[in-house]
């Protein structure tokens, strides 16, 4: 059955690093997402994406959160200068259309910010 | 803006029975709500999507209802087994907004 994959399923990283999180989304699916889940609270919607464009952003979704789909595979999200308060565990999704279709999610990242 | 809640963090109950989780939203009509069951550590998966002029849906041992009207979601869980134990998350829409969950544990 295809899944979504995410690399690493543990990141590191020292305050004010990049980091960057990578998503294998199923494959015939259009539309990619990432969420977030500080430990103990409710998945954050951040970001949806769909024909190499966003469509739709979260508040947290900041200037230091970009997304990219840099190849047919692919899917990034960057946070280019950490805070201890991004730590989280970071989910990808998939879903095959927009409205109405549900959204396959994979394991998951688990950023620490030190 | 949207808000969603669920009414327990938490809901003991012993296997066999019937589980009800409730999803309550304020300030939004949404089209469709989504259920999802997350274990700890892990992405959530999907359960069941009802639409707005779907009163019912089931799927095996589970049953949603969607109230319009109340602006609330039930999840039943009808003879509950001990791997039902996890979170049921409820959600509006596209692009998902989650409730807190509801935390599930059921005993043998």
């Amino acid at each position: 059955e295809p899944e979504v994959t995410q690399t690493p399923s543990h990141q590191v990283t020292q305050m004010g690093q990049e980091v960057i999180l990578r998503c294998v989304p199923i494959s015939n699916h259009l539309y990619f997402y990432w969420y977030r889940q500080i430990l103990g609270q409710k998945v954050e919607f951040l970001v949806s994406f769909y024909n190499n464009e966003i469509s739709e952003k979260s508040e947290i979704f900041d200037d230091q959160f970009s997304v990219e789909r840099p190849d047919g595979s692919n899917f990034t999200l960057k946070i280019r200068s950490t805070k201890l308060e991004d730590s989280a565990m970071y989910f990808c999704a998939s879903s095959l259309g927009l409205s109405d279709n549900e959204q396959f999610f994979g394991p998951g990242t688990r950023l620490t910010v030190l | 803006s949207q808000k969603i809640e669920q009414n327990s963090e938490a809901l003991n109950i012993q296997e066999g029975k019937t589980a009800t989780l409730t999803c309550n939203y304020t300030n939004y009509s949404p089209a469709y709500l989504q259920w999802y069951r997350q274990d700890p550590g892990r992405g959530p998966v999907f359960l069941l999507l009802i639409r707005e002029n779907e009163k019912e849906k089931r799927k095996e041992r589970l049953k949603v209802t969607f109230d319009t009207t109340l602006k609330q979601s039930l999840f039943h869980i009808t003879a509950s087994q001990p791997a039902d134990s996890a979170t049921y998350l409820c959600a509006l829409e596209g692009k998902l907004i989650f409730g807190t969950g509801t935390r599930l544990q059921v005993f043998p």
